[in-house]
Formats: C-alpha cells, sequence, structure tokens
C-alpha cells in the first residue's frame, strides 16, 4: 500500500507561534491529501484538505501546501493557541481508501 | 447535525470471545469505513462499503473478521476468537458518496481491549 511518512512526531511550540508539519508519500498517482486533528479519546477530526490540482489552500489560523512533483505536503498553523495541542495526522488517497501517517503529537506552550 | 456515532465506547472482553462493534454514520451518507487503530499509530483501513455491499475488504486482517451493513446504513465489525493483538481502537468513518474521493468523517471510536 501508500507508504506515507509523517515528521516530526512531536512538535513544542510557544503559544502564538506557529507549527509546520510535513508529509511525504510514495504513489504519484494519489490525488486528496487530508489533515486530520485528534484530541486524546476521541476521533480523528477532518480539519483541511487539498486536491492535486491545487498547490495551497487556506482556512483561518490553517493551511496546507502541496508539492506533487516531490511528493510532499505540509500544514501550517499560525498563531498557535493552547486548543491546538493535539495529535494530527496526515492522510493521503487516489480512492476511497485512506493511507495515514504515523502522527505528530503538538503541544502548545502557554 | 448528528455526527458517526459508535457503540461501545469501550469493550473488554476475554481471548477467544466473541465481540460486536457498531457504527452509525452520518444520515445519507452511502458509503462507510471501518479503520483499526494501534496505540501511537495512524488509522489502518479495514474495510469499504458502498451501500450494503463489502466493495473492498482488503484490509481485513483474517477471517475472524466479518463486517455487515445489511441495510446501508448500520454497520456491524465482527470479530470471533478474539485475540491480545486485535486490541485497539476500532473507527468508523462515513462519506456522502463513494467510488471516489471524499472527505471521510470519523467517530469517536471502540476502544477494545482483550485480556
Amino acid at each position: 500500500g501508500e507508504n506515507v511518512e509523517q515528521h516530526p512526531s512531536t512538535l513544542s511550540v510557544q503559544e502564538g507561534d506557529s507549527a509546520v508539519i510535513k508529509c511525504t508519500y510514495s504513489d504519484s498517482a494519489s490525488n486528496y491529501f487530508p489533515w486530520y486533528k485528534q484530541e486524546l479519546g476521541k476521533g480523528p477530526q477532518l480539519i483541511i484538505d487539498i486536491r492535486s490540482n491545487v498547490g495551497e489552500k487556506k482556512d483561518q489560523r490553517i493551511a496546507v501546501t502541496l508539492n506533487k512533483t516531490a511528493k510532499h505536503f505540509s500544514l501550517h498553523i499560525t498563531e498557535t493557541q493552547p486548543e491546538d495541542s493535539a495529535v494530527y495526522f496526515c492522510a493521503v488517497s487516489n480512492d476511497y481508501k485512506l493511507s495515514f501517517g504515523a502522527g505528530t503529537t503538538v503541544t502548545v506552550r502557554a | 447535525g448528528a455526527g458517526v456515532s459508535q457503540t461501545p465506547s469501550n469493550k473488554v472482553t476475554e481471548k477467544g470471545k466473541y465481540v460486536e462493534l457498531r457504527c452509525d454514520p452520518i444520515s445519507g451518507h452511502t458509503a462507510l469505513y471501518w479503520y483499526r487503530q494501534s496505540l501511537g499509530q495512524g488509522p489502518e483501513f479495514l474495510i469499504y462499503f458502498q451501500g450494503t455491499g463489502a466493495a473492498d475488504d482488503s484490509g481485513l486482517p483474517n477471517d475472524r473478521f466479518f463486517a455487515v451493513r445489511p441495510e446501508g446504513s448500520v454497520s456491524t465489525l465482527k470479530i470471533q476468537r478474539t485475540e491480545r493483538g486485535d486490541s485497539a481502537v476500532y473507527l468508523c468513518a462515513s462519506s456522502s458518496h463513494g467510488g471516489g474521493v471524499y472527505e471521510q468523517y470519523f467517530g469517536p471510536g471502540t476502544r477494545l481491549t482483550v485480556t
């Protein structure tokens, strides 16, 4: 199946700073790239997604960039707040099946 | 509106027992997915339903695992002769359409512990 690598595995940032998480994938046919946020004891929550015909997408404080040539995409969170603390997962798909990265634990320090 | 719901939220069972995990998708969603999430890992695909039929069950680890969706809405994941290695969080997701790339919305999961 699709191989998705996610870095870093943990990220600690000062409140108000930016956080960046990067994912790389192996299948050049992949065309859908969602990001999920998972809080303790809850299911993954879709926060933003991007399709292969778009290079960048922004929604308030979060943005995703995609480089199809290099097969990597990134999540950017600006002006981080304590409620941004969670585990973030990237995923990749070219059909109905999502392949996930191993997750990044983000801690926002007050 | 109501999201995906899963019951029970937690299930503890003894090795060798049979368990059923239930998923109620978002109303009107035709596609339903099961994933399994081990501690510290991302979810892994198990099975995909389009309507009542299992369109892809390639992620089921072995024949002890089976899932149904008889009326095209609620789905049940069934695990026979449970093993300690089956312990994980079982997640259900649904999307408005199937057969392609559509946003998948996840439920809170069922945490299964096999003792």
